[in-house]
């Protein structure tokens, strides 16, 4: 069965203090694994698309990488704007184009 | 928020009462997708639908059932709404049902009391 953790659920950081949110998953075959962030009371923001290991794409203090079991956030530097819930998705080749989400990491930064 | 509604974006109702959600979208996108946000679940797939009138179940599709007449229109129906049903629903569109990110409503938050 298709799962996917995401760790810390929560973590707060003073501004400036770089750190890494994660996403570990299990597939059968990974098509594709996806980064959303979320600011509460909106919906699901994309971010980034990884599609293979070793794969990495960043926008502006964020920075996604991805293994084969697992995916990272990398915050470099950030801001009080930066705080919001990252989700982290996965596509399995075997389930078409359903994502399965974790649960979130609920990032606050503080000033 | 990628040209996608959902209306109400908010609603209170009673128990047993029929709710109908809708998600409109201005993009084209042949696929749509409905699904539930709830503490401690994460978000899960209701329903999706691949095309005008082609429609499949999700992880939670109990309770539910979904239409689509016209691309840009998507109706997710609870026959009988339960307070277990109670939760934020969340539409979502896709240009194809492949390696295609999906693009998210702002939602609509549904109290069944």
């Amino acid at each position: 069965e298709d799962q996917v953790t995401q760790s810390p659920e929560a973590l707060r950081l003073q501004e400036g203090e770089s750190s890494s949110l994660n996403c570990s998953y299990t597939v059968s075959g990974l098509r594709g694994l996806f980064w959303y962030r979320q600011d509460p009371g909106k919906g699901p923001e994309f971010l980034f698309t990884l599609y293979s290991a070793g794969e990495e794409k960043e926008k502006e203090r964020l920075k996604a990488t991805l293994t084969k079991k697992e995916s990272f956030l990398h915050i470099t530097a950030p801001k009080p704007e930066d705080s919001a819930t990252y989700l982290c998705a996965v596509q399995d080749h075997n389930q078409g184009g359903k994502l399965i989400f974790g649960q979130g990491t609920e990032l606050s930064v503080k000033p | 928020d990628a040209g996608i509604t959902q209306s109400p974006r908010h609603k209170v109702t009673e128990t047993g009462t029929p709710v109908t959600l809708r998600c409109h979208q201005t993009e084209n996108h042949r696929y749509m997708y409905w699904y539930r946000q709830d503490p401690g679940h994460g978000l899960r797939l209701i329903h999706y639908s691949y095309g005008v009138k082609d429609t499949d179940k999700g992880e939670v599709s109990d309770g539910y059932s979904v239409s689509r007449s016209k691309t840009e229109d998507f109706l997710l129906t609870l026959e009988s709404a339960t307070s277990s049903q109670t939760s934020v629903y969340f539409c979502a569109i896709s240009p194809a049902g492949g390696i295609n990110e999906q693009f998210f409503g702002p939602g609509t938050r549904l109290t069944v009391l």
